[in-house]
């Protein structure tokens, strides 16, 4: 079984700032790793994946994520944040098994307000 | 292009009653189907998938049913409804062997009074 973890309920920071998202994994196989986001009273939206290859990922919006093996993390950054980018993200991964994969598993979510 | 339709977008109801939600995906077809349910500081939890008509996976024991009697409808059930079982719930699809990418529909935030 796989489980996420998001070490940040809440990041806020002002706009033009850079920020960082953590997120770590765990994982008895290799996986897939997403970043996805959701502006209030929305569904979620998928900002960036990693499924294989080059291990930066660059998503929507300006954002990136470094999927990084040894430390089981892909955390999500963005150089320079607008007023628009506050919302939740919710980082995700799914087992990459080699055959049919449908649970993706879901962290808790970090509340990224930015402020003027 | 492909839409998905979740519907009501917000749903108050007292305990014991049933609940039906339900969600339509457009422009695809032989969609894979789940339902999600999200809890303030929990994240989403995943509740049901399908893989094709009449076929749904339970991820976790509840109060709680799916169906999908069409290859383009899943809905969401229950019989009588608990106070816990308030949250905001996600319709999402997919496409191919798993889920390389969801598309969530709008939500439905239930609350059990």
């Amino acid at each position: 079984a796989q489980s996420v973890t998001q070490l940040d309920s809440q990041v806020p920071v002002f706009e033009e700032a850079p920020v960082e998202l953590r997120c770590n994994y765990s994982s008895s196989v290799s996986v897939y790793l997403f970043w996805y986001v959701q502006y209030p009273n929305q569904g979620l939206q998928l900002l960036l994946k990693y499924l294989s290859g080059s291990t930066l990922v660059k998503g929507i919006n300006g954002f990136e994520a470094e999927f990084n093996k040894s430390q089981t993390s892909f955390h999500l950054r963005k150089p320079s944040v607008h007023i628009s980018d506050t919302a939740e993200y919710f980082c995700a991964v799914s087992a990459n098994s080699g055959g049919s994969n449908y649970k993706l598993t879901f962290g808790k979510g970090t509340l990224l307000t930015v402020n003027p | 292009s492909q839409t998905i339709h979740q519907w009501p977008a917000t749903l108050v109801q007292p305990v014991g009653s049933p609940l039906s939600l339900e969600c339509t995906v457009e422009g695809t077809s032989n969609p894979n189907l789940y339902w999600y349910r999200q809890a303030a500081g929990r994240g989403l939890q995943l509740l049901f998938y399908s893989v094709g008509i009449g076929q749904i996976s339970s991820e976790v024991p509840q109060n709680l049913s799916a169906s999908r009697p069409q290859d383009r409808q899943f809905i969401l059930s229950s019989k009588k409804l608990l106070l816990s079982d308030s949250g905001f719930y996600l319709c999402a699809w997919s496409q191919g062997t798993g889920t390389e990418k969801l598309f969530f529909g709008s939500g439905t935030q239930l609350s059990v009074l």
